[in-house]
């Protein structure tokens, strides 16, 4: 069973930069798929922020593409999401995503992590 | 900028049958963006419930059904109950590496 698991600080301060972890365990990283982040601010909807595939493809989201860097660790099994000078409009869940290139749906989630920014 | 959209809010009664819609503001909703659908109570993160338009993600019951319906993706719910008290998200790819989420339909049993 796939299962994912965002870890990183709950807090970080206006203009610096947040950092999160996605451990995955019962599957591979390296065996395909693309994995990304979503993030849903208080109250609001979700946004997808950014995808990466083992063989190096990236997608990011337009409106987040300058701050946002994706990374893939297949040895270890995790991936990470770095998101720069950050502005109370990120405060959000962050959840991580596995998603399938063929029918592009976002098929396994992560339980989310709620992070705020602080000024 | 794609903008994707859902119905804020719906109500349904218990036993009855609701359709939630997913559109453009500009354009047509085809398979060729390949709609899902996504269940989410609060506090948790969503769940699947169909993907490729049509198609139920394991363990999803039947009375979730997707389909295109004139120019959006669509999401039926039949013989309602009170645990279908969700928001429902649909998630559209738009082309070139992008995918796009509607601003969900906050539904209602009652």
């Amino acid at each position: 069973q796939v299962q994912l698991q965002e870890s990183g600080p709950g807090l970080v301060k206006s203009s610096e930069t947040l950092s999160l972890t996605c451990v995955v365990s019962g599957f591979s990283i390296s065996s395909g798929f693309y994995w990304g982040w979503v993030r849903q601010p208080p109250g609001k909807g979700l946004e997808w922020i950014g995808s990466r595939s083992p063989s190096g493809s990236t997608y990011d989201n337009a409106s987040l593409k300058s701050r946002v860097s994706i990374s893939l660790d297949s040895p270890r099994e995790f991936f990470s999401l770095t998101l720069k000078s950050v502005t109370a409009a990120d405060t959000a869940v962050y959840f991580c995503v596995r998603h399938r290139s063929g029918s592009k749906n976002f098929d396994c989630w992560g339980q989310g992590i709620q992070v705020t920014v602080s000024s | 900028q794609t903008v994707v959209t859902q119905e804020p809010s719906l109500s349904v009664s218990p036993g009855g049958t609701v359709t939630l819609t997913c559109g453009l503001t500009s354009g047509s909703v085809s398979t060729a963006f390949y709609p899902s659908w996504y269940q989410q109570t609060p506090g948790q993160a969503p769940r699947t419930l169909i993907y490729t338009t049509n198609t139920r993600s394991s363990g999803v019951p039947d009375r979730f059904s997707g389909s295109i319906l004139g120019n959006k993706a669509a999401l039926t719910i039949t013989r309602a109950q009170a645990d279908d008290e969700s928001d429902y998200y649909c998630l559209l790819y738009v082309g070139r590496g992008s995918w796009v989420f509607g601003g969900g339909t906050k539904l209602t049993v009652l």
